[in-house]
Parts: C-alpha cells; structure tokens; sequence
C-alpha cells in the first residue's frame, strides 16, 4: 500500500537557525498537504500543493512539489520559538480516486532560545 | 458547528470491554475520516466515509474495529473486545470534500485500555 516518510524524525535547532523537513511518497500524489502539530495538540492544516513543481511561500515558510508528484519539503528561514512542533507532510495517491490521505511519521521541531 | 467536536476526550476502559468514541464534524462537510495516534507516530489511517457509506475501510485493523455514520453526519468509531494494543488517541477530521481539500481535526479522544 501506499506509504509516506519523512526525514528528519528529530530536529533541534537554535532560534534563528533554518530547519527544512523533506517528505516522500511511494506512489504519485494528487496532492500533498502540511500539517502541524503542537505539543498536546491535533494536527492543524498548513497548505495544501497541487500542481507539479509548485512552490507556495507563508511567511517564513516554503513549502515545495516535486515535479514526480512523489516528493515535498518544508523550509522554514530563521526559525523561532513558536514554530516548536511536529510537521507533517500528507497526500492521497491518485490511484485511490483522491480520498484516503496518508500521513507520514512527521518530523519534530524544537528550538532552542 | 464551529469546528470537529469528538466525544469523550479521555476513555480509561478495561480489556475486553466495548467502547464507542464519538465525532461530530463540521456542518456541511461530507467526508469524515478516522484516525490512529501513537506516541511519536503520524496519524495512522483508519476509514474514512463519502456521505453514509464507509468509501475506504482499508486502515481498520481487524474486525474489532467498525465506525458507522448513518446520517452523513455525526460517526462513530466501535471497538469491540478492547486490546491493550488499541490505547492511542483517536482523531476524527472532516472535510468540505474527499481528498482534496484541508482537513479539520477534532482534539481527538484519548483512549486507555487496563
């Protein structure tokens, strides 16, 4: 079946640093989508891509599609203490008509002050 | 209403016994899906419905496992003979449609088998 992964599992990083979390689907995507996920908390919608190549920019954040459709990454510039948490990366394959969205592991961000 | 609302937030249970975790989405939103949360793990799929119907059921483990939502709105995730192994958190998520679009997460419930 369709499977998701994501590289770091861990990141720590000191407040100002770069953090980039990069993400890989087995099968070609219809879409991918970003979460986050705070410490005690549920998964929060961040972008969603969907074209091939596509680039999207919030903020401090960058978020890029393969051009395969199979891979993503997140970057985040000059981090700060408030973007602690775990991300996510999320898709469903389109070869199961866009509805079951897989997740990946995610990868877990801190930042240390 | 305003947002996923999931019934009960902490569910200390014992094994062997049967439970019902509850989920509400958000009006107007017609896929639901159910969801698996380890510590340290990503949500891990379980179901998710078109309306009424269970459209992939794929993630559920064994038939232990059933959810319904015979309305095409409020759904509810059964377990029966509960396992130690079923302790995680479970978070339902709705969206405007399938797939496509962003994905709203309730807080999720907390269940813990003894």
């Amino acid at each position: 079946g369709q499977q998701v992964m994501q590289i770091p599992q861990y990141q720590h990083v000191q407040e100002g640093e770069d953090f980039t979390t990069y993400c890989n689907s087995s099968t070609t995507l219809s879409n991918i989508q970003w979460y986050k996920q705070r410490p005690g908390g549920h998964p929060v919608f961040l972008i969603q891509l969907v074209k091939s190549g596509e680039v999207k920019k919030q903020k401090r954040l960058t978020f890029q599609f393969g051009e395969a459709k199979k891979n993503s990454s997140l970057h985040i510039t000059a981090t700060q203490t408030t973007d602690v948490g775990t991300y996510f990366c999320a898709g469903p394959s389109i070869y199961n008509q866009g509805g079951k969205l897989i997740f990946g592991q995610g990868t877990e961000l801190s930042v240390k002050p | 209403g305003a947002g996923v609302s999931q019934t009960p937030s902490n569910k200390v249970t014992e094994k062997g016994k049967y439970v019902e975790l509850r989920c509400d989405p958000i009006s107007g939103h017609t896929a639901l899906y159910w969801y698996r949360q380890s510590l340290g793990q990503g949500p891990e799929f379980l179901i998710y419905f078109q309306g009424t119907g269970a459209a992939d059921d794929s993630g559920l483990p064994n038939d232990r496992f059933f959810a319904v939502r015979p309305e095409g709105s409020v759904s509810t995730l059964k377990i029966q003979r509960t396992e130690r192994g079923d302790s995680a958190v479970y978070l339902c998520a709705s969206s405007l449609r399938r797939g496509n679009t962003e994905a709203f997460f309730g807080q999720g419930t907390r269940l813990t088998v003894v």
